[in-house]
């Protein structure tokens, strides 16, 4: 079965930024899609189309694909962006949603 | 406001079924695709499957095809997921999640807060 492939972990200071990766075999493609949750709350989508932001997501959060890596980059970091991310995507077929395993940021 | 709650969820033995249900408002629910996704505990999210905005398309992850069935009732702007033949693994927090189709194309935009779901003897 098709797989996303998240580091588990990432550590920055506040006001550093951090990146990170999601690896897939479809991504070329498929688009990818990122979500923060915070322990006991549900996912909360903040780029879609690999690249675009919803409103009400704050500009240090942006996003970019090559080739089969996708890059969550978070700019100026701060603690209240601790939490998990996933990436999402589908297979070549774009039929069977994935998520990668997760990545925890920490705000240290 | 938009929104999706899910119900249904509990303490059931392995073997055992159980029907949860989503129940959408704020928006024309018949025009979305719906999916639902699980997170056990401590684990990552876990796509489970997905419906198309009529019913018609459906799909399921390897994991629970065979024993779990999607399904919708646009009239009463629902979705649910039938659960049969329960294992230890199925023990998660289930979410139904909204695809966004014009201002958030593909994603899941919109997520309930979950139902609880312990699958043991």
């Amino acid at each position: 079965s098709y797989e996303l492939t998240q580091p588990p972990s990432v550590s920055v200071s506040p006001g550093q930024t951090a990146r990170i990766t999601c690896s897939g075999d479809a991504l070329p493609k498929q688009y990818a899609y990122w979500y923060q949750q915070k322990p006991g709350q549900a996912p909360v989508l903040v780029i879609y189309k690999d690249s675009e932001r919803p409103s009400g997501i704050p500009e240090r959060f942006s996003g970019s694909s090559s080739g089969t890596t996708v890059t969550l980059t978070i700019s100026g970091v701060q603690a209240e962006d601790e939490a998990d991310y996933y990436c999402q995507s589908a297979d070549s077929s774009g039929t069977y949603k994935v998520f990668g395993g997760g990545t925890k940021l920490t705000v240290l | 406001e938009v929104q999706l709650v899910e119900s249904g969820g509990g303490l059931v033995q392995p073997g055992g079924s159980l029907r949860l249900s989503c129940a959408a408002s704020g928006f024309t629910f018949s025009s979305y695709e719906m999916n639902w996704v699980r997170q056990a505990p401590g684990k990552g999210l876990e796509w489970v499957s997905y419906i198309s905005s009529s019913g018609s398309t459906i799909y399921y992850a390897d994991s629970v095809k065979g024993r779990f069935t999607i399904s919708r009732d646009n009239a009463k702007n629902s979705l649910y997921l039938q659960m049969n033949s329960l294992r230890a693994e199925d023990t998660a927090v289930y979410y139904c999640a909204r695809v966004g189709i014009v201002v958030v194309p593909g994603a899941f935009d919109i997520w309930g807060q979950g139902t609880m779901v312990t699958v043991s003897s």
